[in-house]
């Protein structure tokens, strides 16, 4: 299985500002994901990470506002620019990782924020 | 209608009871089928996949139904550990983009 670890793992931000989040995996991996969660909601998924292309977003999701970079196979970054309130949410990074039979995503802790 | 959906519960259950949930998916191309479990203020975690067969893993035994769209999972011999909110996941056709349920929130009570 695949260790991911993020940061920060928690922030509180003013409105108008902007924060990155970083996703490091032990491991290179072909896909990576970035998720949203909100409270009391299950995962939306944002975008797939690409390694050497633009991200590909969801609908409802656009690159100003959620710019991502993947400069090589193990690390991802997500920015959520211009925060306001309704941006605080868990963001979680996920990695897609064939296996024996089944296909796995594994999911890293999660990044808490909260905007003011 | 959502793409998948999960009746939110919760389900409070004595300790040793059997509990079943359902869920159904909306996409008929969707190919992959889990379920997830996220304790509280945790990242979600592969429980098990879904097979057409059925499955089983110790206590867990999941079943899919493709004609009628439907997933369970039965959860034998509740433990307190058991509790947590489960997640019914499908993949968007025969790709690896996952759509989540809301999720079914287990108590398991002494």
């Amino acid at each position: 299985s695949a260790v991911i670890s993020q940061k920060p793992s928690r922030d509180i931000c003013q409105r108008g500002t902007s924060l990155t989040i970083q996703c490091q995996v032990d491991s290179q991996v072909t896909m990576m994901f970035w998720y949203r969660q909100q409270p009391g909601q299950s995962l939306t998924l944002i975008a797939t990470a690409n390694q050497g292309s633009e991200a590909t977003y969801e609908s409802g999701f656009v690159i100003d506002k959620f710019p991502i970079s993947r400069p090589n196979l193990t690390f991802s970054t997500l920015t959520v620019s211009n925060m306001s309130p309704e941006d605080s949410s868990i963001y979680l990074c996920s990695v897609f990782t064939p296996g024996q039979g089944t296909d796995t995503q594994y999911f890293g802790p999660g990044t808490r924020l909260t905007v003011l | 209608r959502k793409e998948v959906e999960q009746d939110p519960g919760p389900f409070n259950v004595p300790e040793g009871a059997t509990v079943a949930f359902n869920c159904t998916y909306s996409n008929s191309a969707s190919q992959s089928f889990f379920w997830y479990r996220q304790d509280c203020r945790k990242e979600p975690k592969l429980l098990m996949s879904v097979y057409s067969s059925g499955n089983e893993d110790g206590r867990f035994t999941a079943q899919l139904n493709r004609a009628s769209q439907y997933i369970s999972l039965l959860i034998r011999d509740s433990k307190l550990s058991d509790s947590a909110t489960y997640l019914c996941v499908v993949t968007r056709g025969g790709g690896n983009k996952l759509t989540f349920g809301t999720g079914t929130q287990l108590k398991v009570e002494l």
